[in-house]
């Protein structure tokens, strides 16, 4: 069972073009990090957000946490090439003491 | 400050045999975590070192162990390699235990295993 569902799976956009990226959960987690990883190459951390409700912004990313902390959102604002990658959202369980991985959503902005 | 690094990057094997990983850490790390990515299963914890002791473990059968160094370096090992071990395996490191929260992870660029 995975425990972090994240949509689309794959999406393909033009340059210049908005979108969003869902990471849902039927479970509350005490924290939910975003990554993002290119070929070759592992996750890079873009953000980590904790309490709920909070909006954190990275440029022209914005990631959202739900209220009650079983889900999180990221938007991107006029995606541009160099936001190709698989995103990633992981979220930590309270007492677990380890990340548990979405499924991934892999982007692909044309020119 | 150098980031961390996995030897080797690639790496064939048939099955039956056994295969060791390296992680190096990030200079002053004393965590160590590892992962499997597969196009399947996604990025899954294997399990976490701190100062050379298992701190955490996921759900992997005990072929896979693994095993951390006083320098913090830390290596992992699988045996009796299997078809489906065929995957991307990644290590992060962290000034301290990972999975708080509050610690940020470092990946490596990670050792992709063929088990043929």
């Amino acid at each position: 069972t995975q425990l972090l569902e994240q949509s689309p799976q794959f999406l393909s956009i033009q340059e210049g073009e908005n979108l969003t990226v869902y990471c849902n959960s039927s479970s509350v987690f005490s924290s939910l990090q975003w990554y993002r990883q290119e070929p070759g190459e592992g996750p890079v951390l873009l953000v980590t957000v904790v309490t709920g409700g909070e909006v954190k912004k990275l440029k022209r990313l914005t990631f959202q946490f739900g209220d009650a902390r079983k889900d999180s959102s990221l938007h991107i604002t006029a995606a541009q090439p160099g936001d190709t990658g698989l995103y990633l959202c992981a979220g930590n369980r309270a007492g677990t003491y380890k990340y548990i991985f979405g499924t991934g959503t892999r982007l692909k902005v044309l020119a | 400050k150098a980031g961390v690094t996995q030897t080797p990057r690639y790496l064939i094997k048939t099955r039956g045999q056994q295969v060791t990983l390296s992680c190096s850490p990030i200079s002053g790390h004393r965590s160590v975590s590892w992962y499997q990515q597969t196009p399947g299963q996604g990025l899954q914890f294997l399990f976490e070192y701190f100062s050379e002791t298992q701190r955490n473990k996921g759900n992997f059968p005990g072929r896979f162990s693994g095993r951390q160094f006083s320098n913090s370096r830390s290596e992992m090992n699988v045996s009796t390699l299997e078809l489906g071990d065929s995957a991307l395996y990644l290590c992060a490191s962290s000034l301290a235990p990972s999975g708080g929260g509050q610690e940020t992870q470092y990946f490596g660029p990670g050792t992709r295993l063929l088990v043929l």
